[in-house]
């Protein structure tokens, strides 16, 4: 059975600060990694991939990727409160369906 | 193109009835997943399509729940006697072969 771990929240930051979430996966062979986010009552958005191991950065965002240790990273930099929101971590699955196998998500609140 | 859709966006049924879900994708994506989510849980595998061939099923899909994808183009999703249980969000991807996957806004079912 693949797990996707999450470490466990919630996680409150003020307005401005770096926001740092953290998962780890257990299937060794994992190539592809993603990071989603979901607002109450809605659905996930993507907001970061990340394939090779080191950092992606997009924006105020940046995906951190380690395969030895089996461990993938999101930072959001300038955390706004329009970030709060459950952000989900993803892995594919190392065969052709590409299927994702998601955490359970860590809930984020930025307090003004 | 707006992304993928999904609907109906809420559904409540009686315990028993038949439901169906429509989901269509980002019209150039030959990949179509569903998948399920419950409360306070990430995302979990349902079925996946490429093209029109459903290429594999989760154990989660019991023989009350089928899927179809006609033409390789929209996609449907029919659980038979519903069960309280499988009141969820169910949620519809699409992507392009291998790569990131993007959800519809998804179908939010409640089993009275």
């Amino acid at each position: 059975q693949k797990e996707v771990e999450q470490n466990s929240g919630p996680l409150s930051v003020p307005e401005g600060a770096i926001a740092s979430l953290n998962c780890t996966y257990s299937d060794r062979g994992s190539q592809s990694f993603f990071w989603y986010r979901q607002y109450s009552g809605k659905s996930p958005e993507l907001i970061m991939s990340i394939y090779s191991n080191g950092d992606k950065e997009d924006g105020r965002f940046t995906a951190q990727l380690n395969k030895a240790s089996q461990y993938v990273s999101l930072l959001i930099r300038d955390s706004q409160p329009s970030d709060s929101a459950t952000y989900l971590c993803a892995v594919g699955d190392t065969g052709a369906n590409s299927k994702l196998t998601f955490g359970k998500g860590i809930t984020l609140s930025v307090r003004p | 193109d707006t992304g993928v859709s999904q609907n109906p966006r809420h559904k409540i049924t009686k315990r028993g009835q038949n439901v169906t879900f429509r989901c269509d994708p980002i019209s150039e994506h030959n990949r179509l997943y569903w998948y399920r989510q419950t409360l306070g849980q990430g995302p979990e595998f349902l079925t996946y399509f490429q093209n029109e061939a459903q290429l594999e099923k989760s154990r989660l899909l019991s023989d009350r729940f089928s899927a179809e994808r006609p033409k390789g183009s929209f996609s449907t999703l029919e659980i038979q006697r519903t069960e309280q249980g499988d009141s969820a969000m169910y949620l519809c991807a699409s992507s392009p072969a291998g790569r990131e996957q993007f959800f519809g806004p998804g179908t939010r079912l409640t089993v009275l």
